[in-house]
Order: C-alpha cells, then structure tokens, then sequence
C-alpha cells in the first residue's frame, strides 16, 4: 500500500523566500508529525496533529514556521523569510491513532536548502 | 536535551561479523524503540521492546533494554552490505504531545562486503 509521501523531494531557496513543504500521511492515520533533521543528526520534533487540529507546536524554532492541517489529511509546513539555519531534512510521519505504542511511519522527507 | 546517546557514532565492520550498537536514554519510558535510516528506504522501524522486557528479537535483531541503567543495545548479526546505514535509539516523550519521539544522534553502520 502507498505510504507517506512528501513532496518536493528538493528545494533549493534564497535566503528570505517563503517555502511550503507538503505530506500526504498513509490514508485513514489521525496523527501526523512533522522533524526536523540537521545534517549528521537525528530527527528532532517541531509539531503533530490529530486530525485537523494542532496539539503541539513546541518544537517549533520560530514563528516563521507554521503548519497546518486544514481537513485531517495533508498537511503543509510553511517557512516564512527563510535563513540559512533553516537548512535541513524535514520530515513527515503518521500514525493511526498516535497512542504512546504507534508505530510511526515516515515519509522520505524534504531537503531544503537556504543560500 | 532530552536526546538519547548512541555509541559507537560509527562503526565499520565486514560483511558477516555481528554489530552491536548501544543507547543510553534520560527519563522513564513505557517502550523503546529502534529505527534505522539510509538513502534508499529513508527512515524506518525496526523494533519495539515494552519496559517489561528485556529482550527481543526479530530476524537478525536482537534488542536488549535495562530500565535500571536506562540502556538498551541492537545486536545485528551475520550483517551484511545492505545493513549499511544509521541507526537510531528512539523513545516517546510523554511531557509535551502524545508521543513524538526523541531520536539520538545515531551510530553510523558501514557493512563491507
């Protein structure tokens, strides 16, 4: 069956560009995480959804970053005024219900790239 | 941080020997897990071992967990290239969302065949 898929794949991006990095999470999965993995890294968490609504944002490093998940499916992260730290892996999982024995299922994330 | 320590940060060894990777983790956890990730499959699950347990095993794996050391170990064995890749330590935080995980920084596997 399909699995999380991301896309784009790439983005190369100037320095003060706004990108949007979008996931399709495994049909019919209620939680989905967006990471964040710098180069030589693990992953580390930014926020997660349950359904539409946004339960943790805490990971978020600033409020130039912005998720969302309008109708419980996919979700869009937004990187506004991009800078050079912002260079990374970003990645998406689902689960389906997210309890604390969920597997989560990751996509092959989104390499963005600042100049 | 909250990160959990893998070690070695990276390994080689050849094609057929086994490969122990060890995790030290910082705070009570109901399970652990073991994730591994390459260029190819991207990131993916191996292995889940509930605090109750203190071993387990799947195919090639074999995962221990001592909650009174917070450590856990990932012995693969009769490796091979295709086991070449990074491997993490994974646990949930049950401080903040209901369950994203905390990775470490992983210990890198080469395989040569």
């Amino acid at each position: 069956g399909a699995g999380v898929s991301q896309s784009p794949r790439y983005k190369v991006a100037k320095r003060g560009q706004d990108v949007a990095l979008r996931c399709d999470p495994i049909s019919g999965h209620v939680s989905l995480f967006w990471y964040q993995q710098a180069l030589g890294q693990g992953p580390e968490f930014l926020t997660y959804f349950q359904n539409e609504a946004q339960l943790d944002k805490s990971g978020l490093p600033s409020d130039r970053f912005f998720a969302e998940r309008p109708e419980g499916s996919v979700s869009t992260l937004k990187i506004q005024r991009t800078q050079q730290e912002d260079s990374a892996v970003y990645l998406c999982a689902s689960s389906l219900s997210g309890g604390t024995k969920e597997t989560q299922y990751f996509g092959p994330g989104t390499r963005l790239l600042v100049l | 941080s909250q990160q959990g320590e893998e070690d070695p940060q990276a390994l080689s060894i050849q094609e057929g020997e086994n490969a122990t990777m060890n995790c030290s983790y910082k705070t009570s956890i109901n399970n652990l897990q073991w994730y591994r990730q390459n260029s190819g499959r991207g990131l993916v699950h191996l292995i889940l071992i509930r605090s109750n347990e203190r071993e387990k095993h799947s195919g090639r794996l074999r995962v221990t967990l001592d909650t009174s050391k917070k450590s856990s170990s990932l012995l693969i064995t009769a490796s091979r290239a295709a086991d070449t890749a990074s491997y993490f330590c994974v646990y949930m935080n049950y401080g903040g969302s209901q369950g994203n995980l905390i990775f470490g920084k992983g210990t890198k596997l080469s395989v040569k065949p």
